[in-house]
């Protein structure tokens, strides 16, 4: 089974720029999040999808920030402008709904993808 | 803000068990103990969780003290590939809540 994709692993783009970082989630699950390491700081949560939808984007820094989940499969993280303290390591990971993984016990944990490194210059 | 608290850093031989520490004095009967943890240039990797039992894995075993607030994880007989830092993480088990992570301890194993 493959496990959680990120494209493109790194980006380098200069201040005012615009990226996108694609996810692409584990098949079937419906739980969708992107977190993020910034320098020097811990990794912190942006947003969680489910299916298509937003459940909760508590974590979204600020409007330059748009996530998308059309169709529910996989998910785009689009920085525009970008600024320098954006530089950092955006992580995806899914899960699938609770319940509903034939009672392995793990239908909670997370499967992260390895990352997408973007520096802002 | 993470309710956990870990120690900066631990160094273990090669082979031997590996016991990491984990504070969660507030933890809400609800919640979970989840460990993960983050090797270097790859995502945060699940390891184990558990309520209030001890509870065991191909990975590792977690201890989990009678009044919930400081667990252990043991790796049994660690490996250089067990280099990483391990998260422990205070978490409500309904839902898809999010994961909030903290400082972590950074595990060195020493050949």
């Amino acid at each position: 089974e493959a496990g959680v994709t990120q494209f493109p692993s790194h980006s380098v783009i200069e201040k005012g720029q615009t990226v996108t970082l694609r996810c692409d989630p584990i098949s079937g699950h419906d739980n969708l999040y992107w977190y993020r390491r910034v320098m020097g700081k811990e990794i912190k949560f942006l947003l969680h999808f489910v299916k298509e939808s937003k459940q909760d984007e508590s974590g979204m820094p600020n409007n330059r920030f748009l996530a998308e989940r059309t169709g529910g499969t996989y998910s785009t993280l689009k920085v525009q402008p970008a600024e320098l303290e954006d530089s950092g390591v955006y992580f995806c990971a899914s899960s699938p709904t609770p319940g509903l993984a034939g009672g392995t016990g793990l239908y909670n944990e997370q499967f992260f993808g390895p990352g997408t490194r973007l520096t802002v210059l | 803000d993470a309710k956990t608290t870990q120690p900066t850093s631990m160094d273990c031989a090669e082979g031997r068990a590996a016991n990491l520490p984990c504070n969660h004095s507030t933890i809400s009967g609800n919640e979970y103990v989840y460990w993960y943890r983050q090797i270097h240039s790859q995502g945060p990797q699940y390891i184990i969780h558990g309520l209030k039992n001890n509870e065991t894995n191909e990975m590792a075993s977690l201890i989990i003290t009678e009044d919930r607030k400081s667990s252990t994880l043991i790796l049994p007989h660690a490996t250089l590939r067990d280099t990483a830092v391990y998260y422990c993480i205070v978490r409500a088990n309904f839902g898809n809540e999010k994961l909030t992570f903290g400082t972590g301890t950074r595990l060195t194993i020493i050949p």
